[in-house]
């Protein structure tokens, strides 16, 4: 089945500065690459997704980039803020009898003043 | 509208003893599942259903059994709750092949 890598696990910035989390995924027929976020306590909830015909894809401080041939993909968050400040997954999906998802093991992002 | 909403929030259960978390989701979508959350290892599938009728295994079945009781509900039942059950459950449900929006969560200890 699918394997989804997630780098880092920990991830400390200082506010304003950029962060880059990176995930690999194991199965070339993923076509659906959504991130989550969720604060402590809370549930996870999607910030950006992307499909496999799209290289990249962005939305005000945060982009995803896709490399289909590596079987990478990367968050991007620029400007950061101290509300940015979360558990971050990333994950992977081929689609067919629903949309079941694959996670990694997601990166904590602490944005420090 | 509710979106995703699961019961209980909070349960404390013996080893052995059996228990049923609840989901329900009023967004009208097709596909429902459940994962688990436990630190350092994401969020983990255990079963999922892809449509009303039908449910399948995910990753970590063992242990879990669900029944996709109509269109809106879909719940997950542990037979015999083992010390490696404790973590925190996630229902989700999603569009055939749209976002998966997440319930709050249910935090089960088993001791």
């Amino acid at each position: 089945g699918e394997n989804v890598e997630q780098h880092p696990s920990t991830l400390s910035v200082q506010e304003g500065d950029s962060a880059v989390i990176k995930c690999t995924y194991s199965d070339s027929a993923s076509n659906y690459f959504p991130w989550y976020k969720q604060e402590l306590g809370k549930r996870p909830q999607l910030i950006i997704d992307i499909r496999s015909n799209v290289g990249e894809k962005k939305d005000q401080r945060i982009a995803v980039t896709l490399n289909k041939t590596a079987k990478h993909f990367s968050l991007h968050i620029t400007e950061t803020q101290p509300e940015d400040s979360a558990v971050y997954f990333c994950a992977a999906s081929k689609g067919g009898g629903g949309n079941k998802l694959t996670f990694g093991t997601g990166t904590q992002l602490k944005v420090e003043l | 509208n509710a979106g995703v909403t699961q019961t209980p929030k909070f349960q404390v259960l013996k080893t052995g003893q059996s228990m049923t978390l609840q989901c329900a989701q009023d967004m009208n979508h097709n596909s429902m599942y459940w994962y688990r959350q436990d630190p350092g290892m994401g969020l983990r599938l255990i079963y999922y259903s892809a449509s009303e009728g039908t449910t399948d295994k995910g990753e970590v079945p063992n242990g879990y059994n669900v029944s996709r009781l109509n269109k809106r509900e879909f719940s997950l039942r542990l037979e015999s709750a083992a010390p490696s059950q404790t973590s925190v459950y996630f229902c989700a449900s999603s569009r055939e092949q749209g976002e998966q929006y997440f319930g709050p969560g249910t935090r089960l200890t088993v001791t």
